[in-house]
């Protein structure tokens, strides 16, 4: 039982480059999160999704957008990557939400040349 | 939306001594209160958690308190061993956007 798997554990990017962020979970659990993390911030919501082919918003969506295709898989894609976007991202996923614990995986932490 | 306040933003205790963190949050409609341990190098791990229907949890060493009226609440841990080091994040939960993170308290255990 893996639980939450992220991919990659680390990538460096170019300024307006693109690439997508993976988050596998195991545990057929209906709610998935993106969360960024960053130095004296805490963890900031950016997407999140209440089931397979759903998507919303949350704190801080902009430069990002996600995809929910199987339940199991919730994709983070930065279109044009930008220096602000240096980061590390987590990804949770939840039974429901609000009133239960989410699991997080290990984090991508992504820096931007 | 919901708004989380985390204190302090860094602990430093002596090991065996107790370590208190303190949270206040501030949308009354929130009843779901996790704490995540997070390692370096690694993603949030919950804890403990506590409802609103529900005013102490206990957990070996871990325990937390909620004060549904003043909007607070707290992690208490006692008899600090250094596996306890790590930083320490309080939220709050209950509505339809999942929780809302304090910005983290990082604990330090001096041996």
């Amino acid at each position: 039982n893996a639980g939450v798997t992220q991919t990659p554990k680390f990538r460096v990017l170019k300024t307006g480059q693109s690439m997508t962020l993976l988050c596998a979970q195991d545990m057929n659990h209906e709610y998935m999160y993106w969360y960024r993390q960053d130095p004296g911030m805490g963890l900031r919501l950016i997407h999140y999704s209440v089931g397979e082919g759903t998507t919303a918003k949350g704190e801080v969506p902009d430069g990002y957008n996600v995809s929910r295709l199987k339940k199991q898989n919730f994709l983070l894609g930065l279109e044009s990557a930008a220096p602000s976007q240096t980061s590390v991202y987590f990804c949770a996923s939840s039974y429901t939400t609000g009133n239960q614990p989410q699991h997080f995986g290990d984090g991508t932490r992504l820096s931007i040349l | 939306g919901e708004n989380v306040e985390q204190h302090p933003s860094t602990l430093s205790v002596q090991e065996g001594d107790s370590a208190v963190i303190k949270c206040t949050y501030s949308d009354s409609a929130s009843n779901y209160f996790p704490w995540y341990k997070q390692e370096l190098g690694k993603g949030p791990q919950l804890i403990i958690d506590i409802r609103s229907n529900v005013g102490e949890k206990k957990d070996q060493r871990i325990a937390v308190t909620l004060n549904k009226t003043a909007k607070h609440f707290s992690l208490h841990i006692t008899e600090t061993q250094p596996e306890d080091s790590a930083v320490y994040f309080c939220t709050s939960g209950g509505g339809a956007d999942g929780l809302t993170f304090g910005k983290g308290t990082h604990l330090i255990i001096q041996p």
